[in-house]
C-alpha cells in the first residue's frame, strides 16, 4: 500500500464545476503539498500546509491532521486548469501520491 | 529573476554509457533535491542537499547512481552504466530554509533521459 493515496487517477468535468480531489496518508508528516503538472512536465507548487486550510485564487486546500487527509479544491473550474495534481507529504525528503488527472472540458 | 535550470532538456544515450545531468538552484537556496519520474510512474525522492551537511542518499536506486554539489550550488547526478529502466525523467527543486520560507520547493524542468 502506498504510503500517500490519492483519489480519483482521473478526473473529467465540465467548464465551471467545483473540483475536489482527495489525499490520504498513512505516515506522520510535518508537511503536505500540493503541486501542479502541465502537459510538457513542469511542475509548480501550489500549496504547502501543516494544518487548517489556504486559499489561492480560486483554489483551496485543507489538511484534517487527525485524519490524514488532505483535499484540494478548485472554484469555478477553467480548461486552463487542466493538468496533473500530486500530493507530498514531508518536510525536505517529499512521498509523493500518483497523482490526478484533471480535465475540463470547455 | 531566474528559476531553477537543468541541462540538459533532453539526453539519448546508449546502455552500459555513463550520464550526467546538471541542475542550476535558484540563487541562495540551501537546500537541493533531485527526483525521478519515470513513465506511468510517480515521482520518486533520490538525494537531497542541504548547505554543508552531509547529503541524504537514502533514495538513490542502486550505487550506479551518485550526485555532487559543488561549492553549495551547481549540482551533478551522474548515472554510470545506465540501463534501460534508468529512462526516466529527472526533476530538480531548490528551496530556501528557514521557517520564514516554509521550505517551499521550486522545480526545474527537468531532463528527460532515455536509455536505448
Amino acid at each position: 500500500k502506498n504510503e500517500v493515496e490519492q483519489s480519483p487517477q482521473n478526473l473529467t468535468a465540465q467548464e465551471g464545476e467545483f473540483i475536489t480531489i482527495n489525499c490520504s496518508y498513512s505516515v506522520g508528516i510535518s508537511a503536505l503539498h500540493w503541486l501542479q503538472q502541465h502537459p510538457g512536465g513542469g511542475i509548480v507548487s501550489l500549496f504547502m500546509l501543516s494544518s487548517g486550510k489556504k486559499k489561492h485564487g480560486r483554489l483551496i486546500a485543507t489538511i484534517n491532521i487527525q485524519e490524514k487527509h488532505s483535499s484540494l479544491h478548485i472554484t469555478a473550474s477553467h480548461p486552463r486548469d487542466s493538468a496533473v495534481y500530486i500530493c507530498a507529504v514531508g518536510n525536505e525528503k517529499l512521498t509523493f501520491g500518483t497523482g490526478t488527472r484533471l480535465t475540463i472540458i470547455p | 529573476g531566474a528559476g531553477v535550470s537543468q541541462s540538459p532538456s533532453n539526453k539519448v544515450t546508449e546502455k552500459g554509457k555513463d550520464v550526467e545531468l546538471r541542475c542550476d538552484p535558484i540563487s541562495g537556496h540551501t537546500a537541493l533535491y533531485w527526483y525521478r519520474q519515470s513513465l506511468g510512474q510517480g515521482l520518486e525522492f533520490l538525494i537531497y542537499f542541504q548547505g554543508n551537511s552531509a547529503p541524504d542518499k537514502s533514495g538513490l536506486p542502486s550505487d550506479r547512481f551518485s550526485a555532487e554539489r559543488t561549492g553549495g550550488s551547481v549540482s551533478t547526478l551522474t548515472i554510470q552504466r545506465t540501463q534501460q529502466e534508468d529512462s526516466a525523467v529527472y526533476l530538480c527543486a531548490s528551496s530556501a530554509t528557514g521557517e520564514r520560507f516554509h521550505n517551499e520547493q521550486f522545480f526545474g524542468p527537468g531532463t528527460r533521459l532515455t536509455v536505448l
